[in-house]
């Protein structure tokens, strides 16, 4: 069962716009959400994280928004590049555990 | 700076074949991944080493070995290869702690025929 519900699939955008990722999860034990960015040919790297006391969290471009009470957590992306075309994943840590729950990944396409 | 480091990048095998999937990382990170991606199915966990002398199963363990070899290294086993294993194998490590991210190699592309 897929414990962590990353949506949409894929997503197409035009540079400057703002494209939204979403992720639901049901464990309550979760208490770590970070997101993954992967170029083709290469391995996911760590972009950004977010603990469950913070509601809202920036780097850069990149934003978390987290909502504890739904379960739900989001990534925008500000101000797009063509650069930032890459396949974003979500993923879940429960409790003390070094393993992750990943979603399924979003493939993001910014256009020129 | 390394990283982690998969070999071979690539490789073609026949069904019934058998083959090792070598990562090395150079980060003195404990714990360890082997993850199997294909398209629509994100990253899937086969086996994990939380540390030196420790393998633990993930969620689709089925089919593979793995050794740890020392700190360093992580193999992964393919005894006898099925079509169903064609996947891009991706290694990582992590220091203890989980909200340490998990360090990626660029990954192993397998192809069984």
């Amino acid at each position: 069962q897929q414990q962590v519900k990353q949506s949409p699939q894929s997503l197409i955008v035009q540079k400057g716009g703002i494209p939204i990722i979403n992720c639901a999860y049901e464990n309550t034990a979760f208490d770590y959400f970070p997101w993954y960015q992967q170029f083709p040919g290469k391995g996911p790297a760590l972009l950004i994280a977010i603990r469950p006391d913070v509601s809202e969290k920036k780097e850069g471009r990149f934003t978390i928004s987290f909502n504890k009470s739904a379960k739900q957590f989001s990534l925008h992306i500000m101000d797009s590049q063509p650069g930032d075309s890459a396949t974003y994943f979500c993923a879940a840590r429960p409790g003390n555990n070094r393993k992750l729950i990943w979603g399924l990944g979003t493939s993001l396409a910014v256009n020129p | 700076n390394a990283g982690v480091t998969q070999t071979p990048k690539f490789q073609v095998l026949k069904t019934g074949q058998s083959m090792t999937l070598q990562c090395a990382q150079d980060m003195n990170h404990n714990s360890m991944y082997w993850y199997r991606q294909d398209p629509g199915m994100g990253l899937r966990l086969i086996y994990y080493s939380a540390s030196e002398g420790t393998t633990d199963k993930g969620e689709v363990p089925n089919g593979y070995n793995v050794s740890r070899l020392n700190k360093r290294e992580f193999s992964l086993r393919l005894e006898s290869a099925a079509p169903s294993q064609t996947s891009v194998y991706f290694c990582a490590s992590s220091t203890p702690g989980g909200r340490q991210p998990q360090h990626f190699g660029d990954g192993t592309r397998l192809s069984i025929l």
